[in-house]
């Protein structure tokens, strides 16, 4: 198996541009998983997916961020407008079921200048 | 508030000596627990993680991790690190519908 897919693996954009994140889960895997890395803030989960339909939002830090997961094997996270503070490193990880094992990707390291 | 505290920021240890990494967790009930290991540049990779059962709980590359109720902790041990061990640890909690990370600890190996 590939394991999760995630690109783009760098994003370097302006502030005020769109960004999208996409992320492939492993294929099977019921549940997947946005996080975000930050030296300040540490690995924070944003959003959780279970059989395709959001379940927690709750760590979505704001309207300006949105995701979806329109099938099984393809899910995003979108920033518009972007801002410098949302630079940071997002994760995506997939797991069989929520609890079980989480299996991340390689991260996506956004700039946003 | 549910949170999950590793105390320790950065940790050396020489090359061959035992390894201890702790973790505590504030949670009413007993949680799901897990440890992952991130190399630089790396996702995040699970090295075992306790659900029930047994709260001596085997993972990968030889690390084990123990569950004390009574002290709300999943400290993680090695006894006998080797240099590839130079990582950043993460102890998490999984709790309702919520993943807490703790805030890392910082692994350097010296020969």
């Amino acid at each position: 198996d590939a394991g999760v897919i995630q690109s783009p693996r760098h994003e370097v954009t302006e502030m005020g541009q769109e960004v999208t994140l996409r992320c492939k889960p492993i294929s099977g895997h019921n549940s997947l998983f946005w996080y975000r890395q930050t030296m300040m803030r540490g690995l924070e989960l944003l959003i959780y997916f279970n059989n395709n339909v959001p379940i927690d939002d709750s760590g979505m830090p704001e309207d300006r961020f949105s995701a979806k997961m329109p099938n099984a094997s393809f899910s995003t996270l979108k920033i518009q407008p972007s801002e410098p503070r949302d630079s940071a490193v997002y994760f995506c990880a997939s797991s069989r079921f929520w609890g079980e094992t989480q299996y991340f990707g390689p991260g996506t390291r956004l700039l946003v200048l | 508030a549910q949170s999950v505290t590793q105390p320790d920021i950065h940790i050396t240890v020489s090359e061959g000596a035992s390894l201890e990494l702790r973790c505590n967790y504030s949670y009413g009930a007993t949680p799901y627990l897990f440890w992952y290991v991130q190399s630089p540049g790396q996702g995040l990779q699970l090295l075992l993680k306790y659900f029930s059962g047994d709260t001596l709980v085997q993972g990968i590359k030889g690390f084990e991790a123990e569950f004390k109720r009574s002290q709300s902790s999943f400290n993680l041990r090695k006894p006998s690190v080797h240099w590839s061990d130079a990582a950043e640890y993460f102890c998490a909690v999984g709790t309702g519908n919520q993943f807490y990370f703790g805030t890392g600890t910082s692994l350097t190996v010296i020969p």
